[in-house]
């Protein structure tokens, strides 16, 4: 069965600095997406980036990009120029590209501190 | 604007007592599924539906049964609740399809059972 590990439960950041989010994930597919949501105070779950494991190139989205690294089966999340908005719960998903139940795996989750 | 609804936001009841847990989706979505997340173990499906009538169990289906009638509604049902099915639900759904398709969850429903 596929797993998703976070092994940092909580990080904190200065506002205005970077901050890396590590996920590693362990499965025996080759082809499979990988994602990063949000989840803020309000618990809502927010997409903030995705990956196809076909791709190469590491997804980006403004001040969010990605590390991929396919043989070492680890996707780190980079958030650059921190804002306060960017505290919240930061989970880490899986999910395979054919069959099954189309389910997201998750990680444990990384809670984000941002200081002023 | 599209989205997931899911009602009530906030329950609490008493163990036994039947609960429904409404979810719709306005985006024509063949897949949708439920979650509950819990401290310090993420997120885990409870159930998931390809498509209307289609229906099957995720990881942790026990003491829950869902029905997918119309492709736009996917409640969750608690039959005789337990106070260990106190948590965070979430309902999703996603186009279903090749590529990275996004999971959009609803905000969200707290349940406690005492």
């Amino acid at each position: 069965a596929q797993t998703v590990t976070q092994s940092q439960p909580e990080m904190s950041v200065q506002e205005a600095e970077t901050v890396t989010l590590s996920c590693t994930y362990d499965t025996s597919e080759s082809d499979y997406y990988l994602f990063w949501y949000k989840q803020p105070p309000s618990r809502q779950m927010i997409l903030v980036i995705r990956q196809e494991a076909y791709k190469q190139q590491n997804a980006t989205e403004n001040r969010f990009s990605v590390n991929f690294q396919k043989a070492a089966k680890s996707f780190s999340l980079k958030i650059s120029d921190s804002q306060l908005g960017d505290a919240a719960m930061y989970f880490c998903a899986y999910r395979r590209a054919q069959g099954g139940s189309e389910k997201l795996v998750f990680g444990k989750g990384t809670k984000l501190t941002v200081n002023p | 604007e599209a989205q997931v609804t899911q009602n009530p936001r906030y329950l609490i009841t008493v163990t036994g007592k039947k609960l429904t847990v409404t979810c719709s989706q306005n985006m024509n979505h063949e897949y949708m599924s439920w979650y509950r997340q819990d401290p310090g173990l993420g997120l885990r499906q409870i159930y998931y539906s390809m498509n209307v009538e289609v229906t099957d169990k995720g990881d942790v289906p026990e003491g829950y049964k869902v029905s997918r009638k119309e492709k736009r509604n996917f409640p969750l049902i608690l039959e005789s609740p337990s106070p260990n099915q106190t948590s965070l639900y979430f309902c999703a759904s996603m186009e279903r399809g090749p590529g990275a398709n996004v999971l959009t969850f609803g905000a969200g429903s707290r349940l406690t059972v005492l």
